[in-house]
């Protein structure tokens, strides 16, 4: 069964430490999604890639947050420093777009339970 | 900016009743429209698909509907059960095949 991989599924760290977030998305699959989610704000995207490339990450704070695709079967999610405001819960979605123009279907993981004390 | 709304936040029905959950957007240029059920502490699971050419999908109890030129769909749960309970989010795919989603809504059905 297809399923999109997130590690860790629970992080708890001090401030100040790097956390590194990854993403397994389903093989075949060309769009990798990165999104926060919290009470206050619901899913917000952060950044998404398509080819590995970045597409659009316009949503992440860029002196902190960065995020990679080193091969097609890894994305990564890094924040250093980490702050407190930063706890939340990190999901990546990954999903097929066979030609520019098409619709695409999003799976989601588990999620990465991030708390930053 | 595509802006993704689901009102009312919270939903309690009793156990049997049908009911509609609504979604609106204000860019009718999507690809298709993706209803989602999350249960607390869990990931988003796919209910239903419906392509941008499209006007409704069905998959057992519930029938996803969509009006792409008002910026309205509607996600129908027909004889509730309380195993229904979960928040449901609806996300559009737009340009260049950014997901954007709403904040939810999440249902209780009592028993």
């Amino acid at each position: 069964d297809a399923r999109v991989t997130q590690t860790p599924r629970h992080k708890v760290t001090e401030m100040g430490q790097e956390v590194t977030m990854r993403c397994q998305p389903i093989l075949g699959h060309n769009t990798v999604f990165w999104y926060r989610q919290t009470m206050m704000q619901g899913l917000e995207l952060l950044a998404y890639f398509r080819n590995r490339a970045p597409l659009d990450d316009s949503g992440m704070p860029k002196d902190r947050f960065s995020a990679e695709m080193p091969d097609a079967t890894l994305a990564t999610l890094k924040i250093q420093p980490s702050e407190p405001r930063d706890s939340a819960v990190y999901f990546c979605a990954s999903g097929l777009v066979p030609k520019q123009g098409a619709s695409l279907k999003a799976f989601f993981g588990q999620g990465t339970r991030l708390t930053v004390v | 900016k595509q802006e993704v709304t689901q009102i009312p936040a919270a939903l309690s029905v009793p156990e049997g009743e049908n009911l509609v959950l609504n979604c609106s957007f204000t860019d009718s240029a999507i690809y298709n429209l993706q209803w989602f059920r999350q249960d607390p502490g869990k990931g988003l699971t796919s209910l239903l698909l419906i392509q941008s050419s499209q006007r409704e999908q069905t998959s057992g109890r519930l029938n996803a509907s969509l009006d792409k030129s008002s910026g309205r769909s509607t996600l129908y749960i027909a004889a509730s059960q309380p195993g229904d309970s979960a928040t449901y989010l609806c996300a559009v795919n737009g340009a260049n095949s950014k997901l954007t989603f709403g904040k939810g809504i999440t249902l209780s059905v009592r028993p």
